[in-house]
């Protein structure tokens, strides 16, 4: 069965550190990757996605991840962060073979002090 | 344009009862999925249709939680005999088509197991 790791389930930062969040899965055949983030009292939204081409993809609000398909990662950065950031972050996988269900990590809550 | 809706936003019901959550997605989505979120256990996912297809009904926890989607439009959930342990937030999503397409999430519904 699939799984998504997430490595930190705290982090805090204070403004203008630089961030990586961590993300491994295991499956072993092609997936489509997600980052997904729920600020305090708002739905789930889309950060950034990669399913095919330049493992090196950008999202919303400066953010971005990069695929290593050899390590099965997707690690979520962002070079300096705003007190704005704070909410909770989820990695999540759809395996091409399974349809559209996404198997989501733990999350990572972050916190950013101004 | 109108978002993923979920009614009712909070459910409080008695050990035992049954309970109906509703999901209107996103008009012309053709995928419709449900997730639960839970202190424990994360984000997990239920059930999942796609067009006309047989839904995948792999994450359902027990055969005391269905799902309808009808018309290829609104979806209910509804779990039987609800015990403690079904207490959490229960969101759907809905996407244009499956796999690499975003889902777009509800509110959530909140349910409460007393």
């Amino acid at each position: 069965a699939q799984s998504v790791s997430q490595h930190n389930h705290h982090v805090i930062l204070s403004e203008a550190a630089s961030l990586e969040l961590g993300c491994n899965y295991s499956y072993g055949g092609t997936v489509n990757l997600f980052w997904y983030v729920q600020y305090p009292g708002q739905h789930l939204q889309l950060l950034l996605k990669y399913f095919s081409g330049d493992p090196l993809v950008k999202g919303i609000k400066g953010f971005e991840a990069e695929f290593i398909k050899s390590k099965f990662s997707f690690n979520l950065r962002k070079p300096s962060v705003q007190w704005s950031d704070t909410a909770e972050y989820f990695c999540a996988v759809n395996a091409r073979n399974q349809g559209g269900k996404l198997i989501f990590g733990q999350g990572t809550e972050l916190s950013v002090k101004p | 344009g109108a978002g993923v809706s979920q009614s009712p936003s909070n459910k409080v019901t008695e050990k035992g009862k049954d309970v109906e959550l509703r999901c209107d997605p996103i008009s012309g989505h053709t995928a419709l999925y449900w997730y639960r979120q839970s202190l424990g256990q994360g984000l997990e996912f239920l059930i999942y249709f796609q067009g006309n297809s047989a839904p995948d009904k792999s994450g359902l926890p027990s055969d005391r939680f269905s799902a309808e989607r009808t018309g290829g439009s609104v979806s209910t959930l509804t779990i039987q005999r609800t015990q403690q342990e079904d207490s959490a937030v229960y969101l759907c999503a809905s996407s244009l088509d499956q796999g690499a397409y975003e889902q777009y999430f509800g509110p959530g519904t909140r349910l409460t197991v007393t």
